[in-house]
């Protein structure tokens, strides 16, 4: 069972703050990073897609960087608003593209 | 398009007895799996199949079984079911043209023994 580790576990900030949340994953046998965004009573959806080193995607307010060498993703969220409000979940594929393991999640709450 | 169904949304079993979750697919994926979500342990993936016919464990299968007769469908069974099998369940699929296995969810199913 690989070890894929997200910090901080929960965050609290405040409306206009910027942040950024990390996850760790083994640095051999890579195939993709994802991450993706879990609002409370609905399911996971995918934000970013990153499968090569040094991959930077950005959608709106939110970017996000990988080092596959070092084993790192980096999720950052410029001026958090309310609805940015969720649990932000980054999963490892490996085995060519079979496996998919997910770490524990970042729960942010961006209070008004 | 419905995306990806699961049913049950809610069930309660006791000890022993025996149930199937089911998840539909129609954006014909060939790629499902089934995960369960445990508080403090993140999404832990059950059990995956890459096409109709071809299933393989994940990280925490016993307990469950699975089968893929058809592309749109791949259900869970649990065939005794245990209190530690208490748990919210969910499917995925992905299609692989698409590359790098992104999922898309099901609703989850919310599963409690006693």
């Amino acid at each position: 069972i690989l070890n894929v580790e997200q910090s901080p576990q929960s965050l609290h900030v405040q409306e206009g703050d910027s942040t950024n949340f990390t996850c760790s994953f083994p640095s051999s046998n890579f195939y993709a990073l994802h991450w993706y965004r879990w609002e409370t009573a609905k399911s996971p959806e995918a934000l970013f897609v990153m499968t090569l080193n040094g991959d930077e995607k950005k959608k709106g307010r939110i970017s996000a960087t990988l080092n596959t060498k070092e084993g790192y993703s980096y999720l950052y969220i410029k001026g958090s608003q309310p609805e940015d409000s969720a649990t932000y979940l980054c999963a490892f594929v490996y085995g060519g593209y079979q496996k998919v393991t997910f770490g524990t999640g970042t729960k942010l709450q961006v209070i008004p | 398009n419905a995306g990806v169904t699961q049913t049950p949304k809610f069930q309660v079993l006791k000890t022993g007895q025996s149930m199937t979750l089911q998840c539909a697919q129609d954006m014909n994926h060939e790629y499902m799996s089934w995960y369960r979500q445990d508080p403090g342990m993140g999404l832990r993936l059950i059990h995956y199949s890459v096409g109709a016919g071809i299933t393989d464990q994940g990280e925490v299968p016993n307990g469950y079984n699975v089968s893929r007769s058809t592309t749109e469908d791949f259900p869970l069974r649990l065939l005794s079911a245990a209190p530690s099998q208490t748990s919210v369940y969910f499917c995925a699929s992905s299609y692989q043209g698409s590359g790098a296995n992104v999922l898309t969810f099901g609703a989850g199913s919310r599963l409690t023994v006693l």
